[in-house]
């Protein structure tokens, strides 16, 4: 079963702006986790977040989280086309170690030059 | 950076044909491994949670004589499609985590299954 929600469904955005995707979940976790995915591959492991963290950076991502919301947020500084994909949220249940990720239905953003 | 490796890429075959998907860490060793199913343009279904040494969990609504799936070393599971059909096409993905749940899942490239 699908936990989270990312929003929007789709963003299109030129060079060079910023790109903000929200996600939404609905129970307790242990950490959430944002991975991209190009057309037609696997996925790549972006920025992990644990619950007591409220903020974490990496390069040209910025990744929120408000527990009390239960919500979080991803964003892209200056784009490049490069950046076209489709990102998803990833949430770890956290009652249950061991336990798989579960996924968002994604944001598919393109980035246009 | 860990590395997964899933074989193979692609597979077109006939009905009633099995088909073998190998997914293995190549550069550590995984106490878990994750099999998913992915429609086109839509998120990842979780399929079934391998551990290494012991049976497989699947997830409701997942026919386990169906997908058969073997995690037989730290590195190495691998998941079969029995008796293959149209409605089994679909985009496989395999990931794998070591134990500790805080860090992250690593992906392999995933594998087109295309019954004909």
């Amino acid at each position: 079963s699908q936990q989270g929600e990312e929003d929007p469904q789709a963003l299109s955005i030129q060079e060079g702006e910023n790109a903000t995707m929200n996600c939404s979940y609905k129970t307790s976790i242990n950490n959430l986790q944002w991975y991209r995915q190009n057309s037609g591959r696997g996925l790549v492991h972006l920025i992990l977040i644990r619950s007591n963290e409220r903020e974490k950076h990496s390069g040209r991502l910025r990744v929120t989280l408000d527990t009390s919301k239960k919500s979080s947020s991803l964003l892209i500084t200056a784009s490049r086309a490069a950046d076209t994909a489709s990102y998803f949220c990833a949430t770890a249940s956290a009652n249950q170690a061991g336990t798989a990720l579960i996924f968002g239905k994604g944001t598919t953003l393109s980035v246009s030059s | 950076g860990a590395v997964v490796s899933q074989h193979p890429s692609r597979v077109i075959c006939k009905s009633g044909t099995s088909v073998k998907i190998e997914c293995r860490s190549l550069d550590f060793q995984a106490t878990t491994m994750f099999w998913y199913r992915q429609f086109p343009k839509k998120s990842l279904m979780l399929m079934a949670t391998s551990n290494e040494g012991s049976k497989a969990t699947y997830e409701q609504g997942v026919e386990k004589d169906k997908f058969l799936i073997n995690h037989a070393s730290l590195t190495l599971s691998t998941l079969t499609v029995t008796s293959a059909h149209p409605e089994d096409s679909s985009f496989y993905i395999c990931s794998a985590r070591v134990r500790d749940r805080n860090q992250p899942q690593h992906f392999g490239d995933g594998t087109r299954l295309s019954i004909l």
